[in-house]
């Protein structure tokens, strides 16, 4: 079975400055993916970043970097400048097998970030 | 481009009563689809999926259901709400790897 973890249930950070969101996983498919979404108060789930697990190198998107480090099982979410915008809960989730003919997505039970000005 | 549209945005009903939430996706064919659950400050619980017309696959036993009428239509549906049944239903569409999620469905049981 898969298994997300976010250990930190809140994080505040201060406008302009980066923020690390932790997640671990655990899993026994040796082929999977990893994904960050965004939830600001309004509901819907935006995705943010995505890392595949044969991926050599660290996935970036913009002020988003996620910090792979597939020996430890970590997924970290690196936040640069953060942005009172970016003010919202954020949920690690994890994909299985990939041929299997469908993806489905088990989440961890998010970091709440409030970014201060 | 795709979109994906979920109604009602709200809703409010009593214990007993019978349940009908609609998820639709516009921009592509054969979509992979799924039912998600939110319970009030936690993470997402994965209730339905589905590959093509007319196969569920259900991830927890509950008094929910689910059923895909057509391609790009996913209903979730209960004979009688119970107040556990509360909290935020998101619909998502998946191509490959990436999964895309609907505006939600706040659904309160009183």
């Amino acid at each position: 079975a898969q298994k997300i973890t976010q250990t930190q249930p809140g994080m505040f950070v201060q406008e302009k400055e980066a923020v690390t969101l932790d997640c671990t996983y655990d899993t026994s498919d040796p082929s999977y993916g990893l994904f960050w979404y965004k939830q600001p108060s309004s509901g819907e789930m935006i995705f943010l970043i995505y890392q595949g697990s044969y991926d050599q190198q660290n996935a970036t998107e913009g002020r988003y970097s996620l910090n792979f480090q597939k020996a430890r099982k970590s997924a970290n979410l690196v936040i640069s400048a953060s942005q009172l915008g970016d003010s919202a809960m954020y949920f690690c989730a994890m994909r299985g097998l990939p041929n299997s003919g469908y993806s489905t997505l088990t989440f961890g039970k998010g970091t709440m970030l409030l970014v201060s000005p | 481009s795709q979109t994906i549209h979920q109604w009602p945005a709200t809703l409010v009903q009593p214990v007993g009563s019978p349940l009908s939430l609609e998820c639709t996706v516009e921009g592509t064919s054969n979509p992979n689809l799924y039912w998600y659950r939110q319970a009030a400050g936690r993470g997402l619980q994965l209730l339905f999926y589905s590959v093509g017309i007319g196969q569920i696959s259900s991830e927890v036993p509950q008094n929910l259901s689910a059923s895909r009428p057509q391609d790009r239509q996913f209903i979730l549906s209960s004979k009688k709400l119970l107040l556990s049944d509360s909290g935020f239903y998101l619909c998502a569409w998946a191509k490959r790897e990436w999964q895309y999620f609907g505006p939600g469905t706040r659904l309160t049981v009183l």
